[in-house]
C-alpha cells in the first residue's frame, strides 16, 4: 500500500471548516484513499473514501487532486466534539480483505 | 454504519495471569477481523489478522503463541493474552472488516489492558 504523509498536528475555530490533506504522491491506479478518525480512548471511526472523484457524505468532504498524488479532508462546520486524530489510508480493494496500515494521522484540535 | 462490540473496556490482572478480549459483529457477519494495539500517543499497530474457520495471520514481531486468536465464528473473535506481563499493558482494538459499500473497517471501543 502507498504511503501516505500527514502533517502532524492542526487547529481549527469551532464553526469554521477543518481542511486536513494528505499527501499520497506513490499511489497506484488502483489504490483508494480512506479517511478514519480517533477520539481520545476510543477505537477509530470510518469517515469516507474515493477513487478519483470528490465524494460527500453526512460526515465530511473528500476532495482527490486529479493527478490524484494528494488529497483533502474537509469537515464544513467544525465543532468541538470533532477533536480526534485523522487518519489518511491508501489502499487497494479487494486484496487483504480491508488489511490496513495506519500512520501517524493528524491530531485536529478544534478550539472554542 | 455497522457496529463492532469490544468487550471488556478495560480490565486490570495480574503478572502471569491470561486475559480474553471478545470481538462482535453486531448486525453483519465478518469472515475477517483485525487486532491491534496501541500505546500512549502512538498509532494503531496491527497485530494480527483473524479469518473465521482457519488460523490468525500475525504481523512480523508479533508472538503467536502469547497472543491467542481465535475466529469460530462470522460474528465473533477473540484474542487471548496469555501469560500477561506488565509490558503487555496497552489498548487493544479490533475490527471487522465490512464489505459492502466500500470496504470499509468498523472498529471496536477498545479494552485498556492493565498488567500489575
Amino acid at each position: 500500500d502507498a504511503k501516505t504523509t500527514q502533517p502532524p498536528s492542526m487547529d481549527c475555530a469551532e464553526g469554521r471548516a477543518a481542511n486536513l490533506p494528505c499527501n499520497h504522491s506513490t499511489i497506484s491506479g488502483n489504490e483508494y484513499v480512506y479517511w478514519y478518525r480517533q477520539i481520545h480512548s476510543q477505537g477509530p471511526q470510518y469517515i469516507i473514501h474515493g477513487l478519483k472523484n470528490n465524494e460527500t457524505n453526512e460526515m465530511a468532504s473528500l476532495i482527490i487532486t486529479e493527478d490524484r498524488k494528494s488529497s483533502t479532508l474537509i469537515l464544513p462546520h467544525a465543532t468541538l466534539r470533532d477533536t480526534a486524530v485523522y487518519y489518511c489510508i491508501v489502499r487497494v480493494r479487494n486484496t487483504n480483505a480491508g488489511k490496513s496500515t495506519f500512520g501517524d494521522g493528524t491530531t485536529l484540535t478544534v478550539k472554542p | 454504519g455497522a457496529v463492532v462490540s469490544q468487550h471488556p473496556s478495560w480490565v486490570i490482572c495480574k503478572s502471569g495471569t491470561s486475559v480474553k478480549i471478545e470481538c462482535r459483529s453486531l448486525d453483519f457477519q465478518a469472515t475477517t477481523m483485525f487486532w491491534y494495539r496501541q500505546f500512549p500517543k502512538q498509532s494503531l499497530m496491527l497485530m494480527a489478522t483473524s479469518n473465521e474457520g482457519s488460523k490468525a495471520t500475525y504481523e512480523q514481531g508479533v508472538e503467536k503463541d502469547k497472543f491467542l486468536i481465535n475466529h469460530a465464528s462470522l460474528t465473533l473473535s477473540t484474542l487471548t493474552v496469555t501469560s500477561a506481563h506488565p509490558e503487555d499493558s496497552s489498548f487493544y482494538i479490533c475490527s471487522a472488516f465490512f464489505v459492502r459499500g466500500g470496504e470499509k473497517l468498523f472498529f471496536g471501543s477498545g479494552t485498556q489492558l492493565s498488567v500489575l
